[in-house]
């Protein structure tokens, strides 16, 4: 147990469903983040929120929207996507972002599955 | 964007030997990090290393951060099955504050 929780753990969707996927950190932290980690890639960097405002977007298609309303809460709103997308979202959190030798802790992921 | 090359990708291994796994770039970084991602789980800090030539110790296991800081590597002495997992190195470079990951070390340790 890392105090990084996410739901849910594993999601099926269509095409052209929208879902939402959810991250909550019971650590008092002001950083999260998102990585996207599939089977062929390294882990990607998505989104960074600190002291929920977005500092940094890895060039993210616009199917993907983050939200942050307050800093314990990290959402992902899917929309529209592709099976490319299939892939586990990981979420995690730090105390800031700014810190270079910060730790991250994350989630157990949501395996996301595109059909 | 530094890209961080770990190799071996894949390491099967019987129980009691040791191992090596290593990740390099041709970056400097500010900082590099060891996590270790179990099955339906995400990855956890085992270390974080800022000076270069730096060596720090885990129980069995040995990280070294490179001299030029731009390159790392993980020793495992007498593995365990409780080591199995995915090792991921991660680095800052000094422009940028967040986290980019190698591609990972798949071990297993048979009993």
């Amino acid at each position: 147990e890392t105090g990084v929780t996410q739901t849910p753990r594993h999601l099926v969707m269509g095409m052209t469903n929208k879902k939402s996927l959810k991250c909550e950190q019971h650590l008092g932290h002001n950083a999260m983040y998102w990585y996207k980690q599939s089977a062929k890639k390294p882990l990607e960097l998505m989104f960074v929120y600190n002291f929920k405002e977005q500092t940094e977007n890895n060039s993210v298609p616009s199917r993907f929207s983050p939200e942050c309303p307050n800093s314990s809460h990290l959402f992902l709103h899917l929309h529209t996507l592709q099976p490319e997308d299939s892939a586990l979202y990981l979420c995690a959190s730090s105390v800031t972002e700014t810190t270079s030798t910060d730790t991250q802790y994350f989630g157990p992921g949501t395996r996301l599955t595109v059909l | 964007t530094q890209l961080l090359e770990q190799s071996p990708q894949f390491l099967s291994i019987q129980e009691g030997e040791n191992l090596t796994v290593y990740c390099n770039s041709s970056s400097v970084f500010s900082s590099l990090q060891w996590y270790r991602q179990e099955p339906g789980e995400g990855p956890v800090l085992l270390v974080t290393v800022v000076t270069g030539g730096e060596v720090k110790k885990l129980k069995r296991l040995t990280f070294q951060f490179g001299d030029a800081r731009k390159d790392s590597s993980l020793h495992i002495t007498a593995a365990q099955p409780g080591d199995t997992g995915l090792y991921l190195c991660a680095a800052r470079d000094t422009g940028r504050r967040a986290l980019t990951f190698g591609s990972g070390t798949r071990l297993q340790v048979q009993p």
